[in-house]
């Protein structure tokens, strides 16, 4: 079992849509991180988050500590958003980050 | 600010060669990061770079070594290549922490054939 684990896989939504992804951890964390990487490698951080929700734009990130697992919400999807997020734990002592496997995101018009 | 760069961008190489691969951090960042990424085994973490010094190494044999210069750039190195070792080479940086925010460079797509 990965130490990091994202649903689902593959989403395919229309615009406009309400989107979720969620991933859960087995180990104790600094962090949280959601990521976002387009067509062609590019990979951005949207979010880092240790409680609570953090919300950016049409982007919301929660996440559970007792539960270990986090979600992330996109309100209104458009078709920019189609990309792959991947999200990330950073261990306690803060010296790396692992990774789930990824989300791949697309939104159709 | 600049953003964090990587050269190469593209690289084929053959079998038994050997590569280098650079990454320069953004301004003011002491901590990079690199990570492979492929197909199969989504990102993994390489190891990552403090003050010149390796603090962290992944799971990866000897034939995956790096560096950090005193400016903060940082290179990877890959001897004796193999078929596997194709992938996205990804450098990160941030400002102290492996786990703080990571900026993330373009990467560089290395084909070994």
């Amino acid at each position: 079992k990965n130490e990091v684990e994202q649903s689902p896989q593959n989403l395919t939504a229309q615009e406009g849509e309400f989107i979720t992804i969620n991933c859960s951890y087995s180990v104790g964390i600094s962090a949280l991180h959601w990521l976002q990487q387009h067509p062609g490698g590019g990979i951005v951080s949207l979010f880092m988050l240790s409680s609570g929700k953090k919300k950016h734009g049409r982007l919301i990130a929660t996440i559970n500590i007792q539960e270990k697992h986090s979600s992330l919400h996109i309100t209104a999807s458009h078709p920019r958003d189609s990309a792959v997020y991947i999200c990330a734990v950073g261990n306690p002592s803060g010296s790396r980050l692992t990774f789930g496997e990824g989300t791949q995101l697309t939104v159709n018009p | 600010k600049a953003g964090v760069t990587q050269t190469p961008r593209y690289l084929i190489k053959t079998r038994g060669q050997q590569v280098t691969l650079s990454c320069s951090p953004i301004s003011g960042h002491r901590s990079v990061s690199w990570y492979q990424q492929t197909p199969g085994q989504g990102l993994q973490f390489l190891f990552e770079y403090f003050s010149e010094t390796q603090r962290n190494k992944g799971n990866f044999p000897g034939r995956f070594s790096g560096r950090q210069f005193s400016n903060s750039r940082s290179e990877m190195n890959v001897s004796t290549l193999e078929l596997g070792d194709s992938a996205l080479y990804l450098c990160a940086s941030s400002l102290a922490d492996p786990t703080d925010t990571q900026y993330f460079g373009p990467g560089t797509r290395l084909t070994v054939l």
